[in-house]
């Protein structure tokens, strides 16, 4: 079975720091997809980014970017210049090409201090 | 083009009563997803549904638990004799086909948070 393991249940970094969340997963696919989920306190669901298992490169998207280490399984998000409105629930999911379940992290509260 | 519309937003129902949830899938969209969240957990997949059709509900408890999405009409999740534990937040999510929720077409609703009292 598939699992997302979310290690960090909460962080706080200060404005315009950058910051690292952790995601490490649990497959024995080979073709499968990662995503970063924010949930703001609005509870809306926003893909941050994605990354597909056969790219080699870590996906970029403006200020976040991910750090996908394949073998390791380990799928970290990078939030650079942190800003008040990334304050959210973050979650980390997997999904693999067979079924269109995403299996979902526990999350991390992320707080961004003025 | 509206997203994924899930209502109502609050529901309040006393144990034993009838939960219905509502959720209208961006236009076009043909596939719905129904998720729910316990408090401070991420979300776990329930069911998985095609225009009148069940595709995979291996995430739906056995009992009191039903969804549907006809013909015409949004996408109802049915919670028959609510009890304490059903209380959480259940997200929607569409997309215009198999094997494509992970395009930037995906939406998910803002949800439903059920208080069971």
């Amino acid at each position: 079975a598939q699992t997302v393991t979310q290690s960090q249940p909460e962080m706080s970094v200060q404005e315009a720091e950058t910051v690292t969340l952790s995601c490490t997963y649990d497959t024995s696919e080979n073709n499968y997809y990662l995503f970063w989920y924010k949930q703001p306190p609005s509870r809306q669901m926003i893909l941050v980014i994605r990354q597909e298992a056969y790219k080699q490169q870590n996906a970029t998207e403006n200020r976040f970017s991910v750090n996908f280490q394949k073998a390791a399984k380990s799928f970290s998000l990078k939030i650079s210049d942190s800003q008040l409105g990334d304050t959210a629930m973050y979650f980390c999911a997997f999904m693999n090409t067979r079924d269109d379940k995403i299996i979902f992290g526990k999350g991390t509260r992320l707080h961004i201090l003025p | 083009n509206a997203g994924v519309m899930q209502n109502p937003r609050h529901l309040v129902r006393r144990r034993g009563q009838e939960a219905r949830l509502r959720c209208s899938p961006v236009k076009g969209h043909s596939h719905v997803y129904w998720y729910r969240q316990l408090p401070e957990e991420g979300l776990k997949f329930m069911v998985y549904l095609q225009k009148e059709n069940i595709i995979d509900e291996s995430g739906m408890p056995k009992e009191r638990f039903s969804a549907e999405f006809p013909k015409e009409g949004p996408s109802i999740l049915r919670i028959q004799q609510v009890v304490r534990g059903d209380s959480a937040a259940y997200f929607c999510a569409s997309s215009p086909g198999q094997y494509s929720l992970l395009s930037t077409e995906a939406f998910f609703g803002q949800g439903t948070r059920l208080t069971v009292v």
